[in-house]
Parts: structure tokens; sequence; C-alpha cells
């Protein structure tokens, strides 16, 4: 099964501030990785799709990059409601597999 | 609107069997693969099993293989996980999830808000 190595675990990060955040594969999956998001209590929403594409009604300060091993979700000026846990995904092949997930914190 | 509302799940002893069911509505059922994914507490995410469209096309990981069993009737827009054989390590929440197409080649779109599963004796 591929391995998705997702950094960091965790961040503490301002409201406005940049946030990266990255996840590596374990062989290269081309450009099939997607990005959710989940709060506390909630089920996880689809941000992004095929490593840079946003899903509909997903504020435009949530992007993605890569392609290959090497994936980036940015958001680019943090909001309070995207405190929360996200996690990539690879669909490249079967068995699906999640990253580790990344925990945004409010510094 | 997509709904997914999912069932079936509850406080069982090791080795039991249990059907968890996930009624689907807002969109058209028969044209989207569907997937099962669980969240151990306080644990990250773990794709469990998927299904084509079409079910001919089905997909486990390896730590339910051989024990659990997805299937769909997309007369009763309805999407099921046969879980045998039960242990500890199955305690999850588990959601059912629309796929972005037809294919189990797709990532994972809408989920549901999840089914309890308490493996205890």
């Amino acid at each position: 099964a591929i391995q998705m190595t997702q950094s960091p675990s965790s961040l503490s990060a301002s409201v406005g501030d940049r946030v990266t955040i990255t996840c590596r594969a374990s062989q290269g999956i081309r450009d099939d990785l997607g990005w959710f998001q989940q709060k506390p209590g909630k089920a996880p929403k689809l941000l992004i799709y095929s490593a840079s594409s946003l899903q509909s009604g997903v504020p435009s300060r949530f992007s993605g990059s890569g392609s290959g091993t090497d994936f980036t979700l940015t958001i680019s000026s943090l909001q309070p409601e995207d405190f929360a846990t996200y996690y990539c995904l690879q669909d490249y092949n079967h068995p699906l597999t999640f990253g580790g997930g990344t925990k945004v914190e409010i510094k | 609107e997509v709904q997914l509302l999912e069932s079936g799940g509850g406080l069982v002893q090791p080795g039991v069997s249990l059907r968890l069911s996930c009624a689907a509505s807002g969109f058209t059922f028969s044209s989207y693969a569907m997937s099962w994914v669980r969240q151990a507490p306080g644990k990250g995410l773990e794709w469990v099993s998927g299904i084509s469209a079409t079910a001919d096309s089905t997909y486990y990981a390896d730590s339910v293989k051989g024990r659990f069993t997805i299937s769909r009737d997309n007369s009763k827009n309805t999407l099921y996980l046969q879980v045998n054989s039960l242990r500890a390590e199955d305690t999850a929440v588990y959601h059912c999830v629309k796929m972005l197409g037809d294919s189990v080649y797709y990532t994972l779109d809408v989920w549901g808000q999840g089914t309890t599963v308490t493996v205890s004796s």
C-alpha cells in the first residue's frame, strides 16, 4: 500500500497567517491526491481534488499544488473557521490511503 | 442536497457480525461509486472499502479483507457493509462516502455523519 506522510502533525497559527501543510507519497501518484478538512465531531469535507482543483463552494484562500510524490495544501490567510484537522488522501490506487492528519490550532 | 444516513451500528461482542446501511438521497445514486471510511476514537481516517457505481468492482483495506463485504442496491439507493468476525480494533465511527465519479478511482466527495460500532466484551 502507498504510504502517505503528512507534516507537520500539528501547528499553531494566528488569524491571518499563511499556513502550509505537506504530504509525501511513498511512490509517484501523479496528481491523484485530495485534501479534506475535519472539525471536531463532524464529518470530513472535501477541499481539493486532483491535487489542485478547488471543490465547489470552498473558499479561494485554500489551494493545493504538487504532483508525483510531493504535495502542498496552503491556506493563504487563516480564518477562525479554518481551525480544524486536515488530511490528505491518495486515490491513485487501492487501497486508498490517508495521511496521518495535521491539526491546526489557534496560537 | 446530497444526504447520506448511516445506520446499523451498536455495541457488540467480539466475533459477532453486523450489517451497516447507508440510505442515500439528493443525487443519482446509481451513477456514483461509494466507499466506507472509519475513524477509531481519537485517531485518523482509514478507508475501509469501495464499490463502483454498477457494483462490478469492489476493493478492501487489508485490515478487513475476508471479513467485510461491501454491496449496494441501486433500486433502493442504499449502500451496505457486512462486517463479520468483529474485533476490538474495528471499534470506530463508520462513514458512508459518495465518490466523485462512477469508478472507485475517484476521490471521496460527500460524507455521512457516521454510525458507531463498538466491539467490547
